[in-house]
């Protein structure tokens, strides 16, 4: 059962053009949610987080927008950048003893020149 | 860059055998989680350690084992290897900040099972 769900497989946007991830859950309880960003040959990176308790957070060129009655966040990069072009996964966490991070299954994103 | 390092980057097993895998953790950080990535796939959570203890458990069959050290390093050990734990293996640290987690992960190691 796929509580983090990634629907869009690639996607490809033009640069300097906004680019907009997509991502919805499924379990109410998770209360923090977060963006990593992955090249090949090397491990995730953090890129933003926003806890259940807000609707928007915002670093830079990258926006993380959260609807919690609708169970769905997105992610926002403007501009978009050549480096962007990675896959990017969107993650949750319940904040209890384990914090265990469950992930969706990713989507990458090409920036077109 | 993250203080998180794997070793080794990339193993080959054969099927049957036992393997381990080592991380070295965020400095500050002292809880340690195994992922398992298959081909296609998001991260899938196998473990975590907490102060040398097993925090939480993923759906993994217990051939899957680790350790934490007093240093908050970590290894990783699967027995009785078979073709579908080949996969790439991600450790993160991390550790609760005011209002979440802040985890980082090392650059993996890719294990193939032949």
């Amino acid at each position: 059962d796929q509580q983090v769900k990634q629907n869009s497989p690639s996607l490809s946007v033009q640069e300097g053009r906004i680019s907009i991830l997509n991502c919805d859950y499924t379990n109410s309880m998770f209360d923090y949610f977060l963006w990593y960003k992955k090249y090949p040959a090397e491990g995730p990176t953090f890129l933003i987080s926003i806890s259940s308790i807000k609707d928007k957070n915002e670093d830079g060129r990258f926006t993380v927008f959260l609807n919690k009655s609708a169970k769905h966040l997105s992610l926002h990069i403007v501009p978009s950048q050549p480096g962007d072009s990675a896959v990017y996964f969107c993650a949750a966490i319940v904040m209890n003893r384990d914090d265990k991070i469950i992930f969706g299954k990713g989507t990458r994103l090409h920036i077109l020149p | 860059e993250t203080g998180v390092t794997q070793s080794p980057t990339h193993l080959i097993k054969t099927r049957g055998q036992q393997v381990t895998l080592r991380c070295s953790s965020q400095s500050g950080h002292n809880t340690v989680s195994w992922y398992q990535q298959a081909l296609g796939q998001g991260p899938q959570f196998i473990f975590q350690y907490y102060r040398e203890e097993e925090n939480g458990r993923g759906n993994f069959p217990p051939r899957f084992s680790g350790l934490q050290f007093p240093n908050y390093s970590s290894e990783l050990n699967v027995n009785a290897l078979e073709l579908d734990d080949s996969a790439l293996y991600l450790c993160a640290s991390s550790r609760k900040t005011g209002f979440g987690t802040e985890a980082f992960f090392g650059q993996g190691t890719r294990l193939t099972v032949v």
